[in-house]
């Protein structure tokens, strides 16, 4: 049973355009959500995160929404480069073993193209 | 500051042989964790640390051992190697429950034929 969908397995967007990524969760105990991002051949480095307690948060170039009554996230990237390219992983901490771990999704491919 | 490093890069395994994964941090963190990532999939927890000592079982454990007896080194065991663990591992740490961000390795590609 997943607890964290990513229904998305890939995402094509134009250079400059907007990238909206996004992530579904069934648990409502989960308190904080994470964007990790993967390039090939290398280990998922972290993005930006959000706390339960918010409903946005900015870094720059991207921006994550959590909208806490439809337990739906999104992550947007504005402009997309080419060099964002990647996979993007969806994870969130909850209370199973004591909020020490993550839970992550099944990741979605962007690829921008130039 | 080398971070999370992980040996060997790549391994293939013949089935029912064994193995050890090498997961090394210099970041003093206090927890660790091993993930495995199978084709299309995300990441699922094998085994996690929360110190020195102290390892608990994640979502798939089942035939996989791991210690910690060092903050810095948290190694992997496969006994009985099996094709269901050709997968990508990849090994992570964090200094404290509350904070952010796990680092991980480059992750070991492993093949079981």
């Amino acid at each position: 049973d997943q607890q964290v969908k990513q229904n998305s397995p890939s995402l094509s967007v134009q250079e400059g355009r907007i990238s909206i990524l996004n992530c579904d969760y069934t648990n409502s105990m989960f308190d904080y959500f994470l964007w990790y991002k993967k390039y090939p051949a290398e280990g998922p480095t972290f993005l930006i995160s959000i706390s339960s307690i918010k409903d946005k948060n900015e870094d720059g170039r991207f921006t994550v929404f959590l909208n806490k009554s439809a337990k739906h996230l999104s992550l947007h990237i504005v402009p997309s480069q080419p060099g964002d390219s990647a996979v993007y992983f969806c994870a969130a901490r909850g209370p199973d073993s004591g909020y020490s771990t993550l839970t992550f999704g099944k990741g979605t491919m962007l690829l921008v193209s130039p | 500051n080398a971070g999370v490093t992980q040996t060997p890069k790549f391994r293939i395994l013949k089935i029912g042989q064994s193995m050890t994964l090498q997961c090394t941090q210099d970041m003093n963190h206090n927890y660790m964790y091993w993930y495995r990532q199978d084709p299309g999939m995300g990441l699922k927890l094998i085994y996690y640390s929360v110190g020195a000592g102290i390892t608990d079982k994640g979502e798939v454990p089942n035939g996989y051992n791991v210690s910690r007896s060092t903050t810095e080194d948290f190694p992997l065991r496969l006994e009985l190697a099996a094709p269901s663990q050709t997968s990508v591992y990849f090994c992570a740490s964090q200094l404290a429950r509350n904070t952010d961000t796990q680092y991980f390795g480059p992750g070991t590609r492993l093949t079981v034929l």
